[in-house]
C-alpha cells in the first residue's frame, strides 16, 4: 500500500544551525503535502503546506521543497531556536479529492542552546 | 481561537470494558477524523466521517467503532478494550476531505488498558 518514509527520526542540532527532515511518498496521485509540529502534550498542529504545483514554499525560518519526479518533499528550518524542539510530522494526501492522507513516522528535533 | 475539543487526556480501563472516546469541534467542519499515534508508527487512520451519520473505515478499524449523531461531534468506541488498544488517540477535523489547508487536532487522549 502507499506509505511515506520520514528520514531522520531523531534529529539533534545546535541553536542557530539549520535542520533538514525528509520525507518519500509512493502515491502518484499525492498532490498535498503538509507538516505538523506536536509539541509535549499537544496534538499536531500545521505550520506550512505545499501543493504540488510549485517547488518551494518559504514562510520566515521554515521552507518546505518538493520534487514531484523523484516524490521527495523536505522541510528546512533555519536558524533554530530551543522552541523548534518538538516532533514533525510529514504528509501526503490527495487534497481536496478523497479522504486519503498519510504521515510519515515523525522525526523528533532537539534544539541545544 | 477554532478548537477541537477532547473529553479527556488520560484514561485508564479495564480489559473488556467498553470505552467512549468524545471529540467536538467548533469550526463547522464536515470532515472528522480519528488517529492512534504510536511511537514509531506515526499516527494511522482508525476511522473518518464526511458528514453527519456518515462513517467510512480507515486503515485500522479493527476493534474500534464511532458515532457521528451531530456536526460537531465525533465519538470513538472502543467495544472491548484490549491492551494492545493502549495508545495516543487524536482526533481531528478538516475543511476538505484530503485535508486542504490541513486538520486541526484536538489535543489527544492518552489511553491505558490494564
Amino acid at each position: 500500500g502507499e506509505n511515506v518514509e520520514q528520514h531522520p527520526s531523531t534529529l539533534s542540532v545546535q541553536e542557530g544551525d539549520s535542520a533538514v527532515i525528509k520525507c518519500t511518498y509512493s502515491d502518484s496521485a499525492s498532490n498535498y503535502f503538509p507538516w505538523y509540529k506536536q509539541e509535549l502534550g499537544k496534538g499536531p498542529q500545521l505550520i506550512i503546506d505545499i501543493r504540488s504545483n510549485v517547488g518551494e514554499k518559504k514562510d520566515q525560518r521554515i521552507a518546505v521543497t518538493l520534487n514531484k519526479t523523484a516524490k521527495h518533499f523536505s522541510l528546512h528550518i533555519t536558524e533554530t531556536q530551543p522552541e523548534d524542539s518538538a516532533v514533525y510530522f510529514c504528509a501526503a494526501s490527495t487534497g481536496g479529492g478523497g479522504f486519503k492522507t498519510i504521515f510519515g513516522a515523525g522525526t523528533r528535533l532537539f534544539v541545544k542552546a | 481561537d477554532v478548537k477541537v475539543t477532547q473529553s479527556s487526556r488520560y484514561l485508564v480501563k479495564r480489559t473488556g470494558e467498553k470505552v467512549f472516546l468524545e471529540c467536538v469541534q467548533d469550526m463547522d467542519h464536515e470532515n472528522m477524523f480519528w488517529y492512534r499515534q504510536d511511537p514509531g508508527l506515526g499516527l494511522r487512520l482508525i476511522y473518518f466521517s464526511y458528514d453527519v451519520k456518515m462513517k467510512e473505515k480507515g486503515d485500522i478499524p479493527e476493534g474500534y467503532s464511532v458515532s457521528r449523531e451531530k456536526k460537531e461531534r465525533f465519538s470513538l468506541i472502543l467495544e472491548s478494550a484490549s491492551t494492545n488498544q493502549t495508545s495516543m488517540y487524536l482526533c481531528a477535523s478538516s475543511l476538505t476531505g484530503g485535508g486542504y489547508g490541513g486538520y486541526t487536532f484536538g489535543s489527544g487522549t492518552r489511553l491505558t488498558v490494564v
